[in-house]
């Protein structure tokens, strides 16, 4: 079964709008969220995190909400730019995934931002 | 050294060949973790060590796949008799955290493709 999900593949957004990246998990036992961001024949990068004792997370562009009630995260990015084109993977960690900071991934959502 | 180190980044191996893959992580990273990336997919736990211990390792997909960090820094993971199905990119990630919430650094990755 898939503990995390993303459920769009691919979504596509012009130049200085907002792009919105969902997430969901099934599990409540996570309690630590993750964004990286991957692009062609590299390895995944740290973006941004956040706990499950606070619902929202914000880091210049990136913002990160959690709805802990409803096992939903989403990754806001405003405004977007071309670079930000990339894969996004969301993943999430816990005492459910061993408490080690194993980190369970979702299947990815590709980017595209339009000039 | 800066970042997490993988070699090598391409393979190529013909079904039933044996291949090792090496990863140098973030001097001082007491955790690793290796990740089997199937293209299209996210990242899915292989195994995960802390120093020279293996904890976890109940992502191997079969007795074919080793994996070891004798002095608890570089880590070889090996695939014997390789199949078609072991086509993946090879992620490996370190940390300085032990337990808990914490970033994982990845590297590159190895692109594994079996014939």
């Amino acid at each position: 079964d898939q503990q995390v999900k993303q459920n769009s593949p691919s979504l596509s957004v012009q130049e200085g709008r907002i792009s919105i990246l969902n997430c969901d998990y099934t599990n409540s036992m996570f309690d630590y969220f993750l964004w990286y961001k991957k692009y062609p024949a590299e390895g995944p990068t740290f973006l941004i995190s956040i706990s499950s004792i606070k619902d929202k997370n914000e880091d210049g562009r990136f913002t990160v909400f959690l709805n802990k009630s409803a096992k939903h995260l989403s990754l806001h990015i405003v405004p977007s730019q071309p670079g930000d084109s990339a894969v996004y993977f969301c993943a999430a960690s816990g005492v459910v995934s061993g408490n080690t900071g194993k980190l369970i991934f979702g299947q990815g959502t590709t980017l595209q931002v339009k000039p | 050294g800066a970042g997490v180190s993988q070699s090598p980044r391409y393979k190529v191996a013909k079904r039933g060949q044996d291949v090792a893959l090496r990863c140098d992580p973030i001097s001082g990273h007491v955790s690793l973790f290796w990740y089997q990336q199937a293209l299209g997919q996210g990242p899915e736990f292989l195994t995960y060590f802390q120093n020279e211990a293996q904890l976890d390792k109940s992502g191997l997909p079969s007795d074919r796949f080793f994996a070891e960090r004798p002095e608890g820094s570089v880590s070889t993971l090996k695939i014997q008799r390789t199949q078609q199905e072991d086509s993946a990119v090879y992620l490996c990630a370190s940390s300085n955290s032990r337990s808990g919430a914490n970033v994982l650094t990845f590297g590159a990755g190895s692109r594994l493709t079996v014939l």
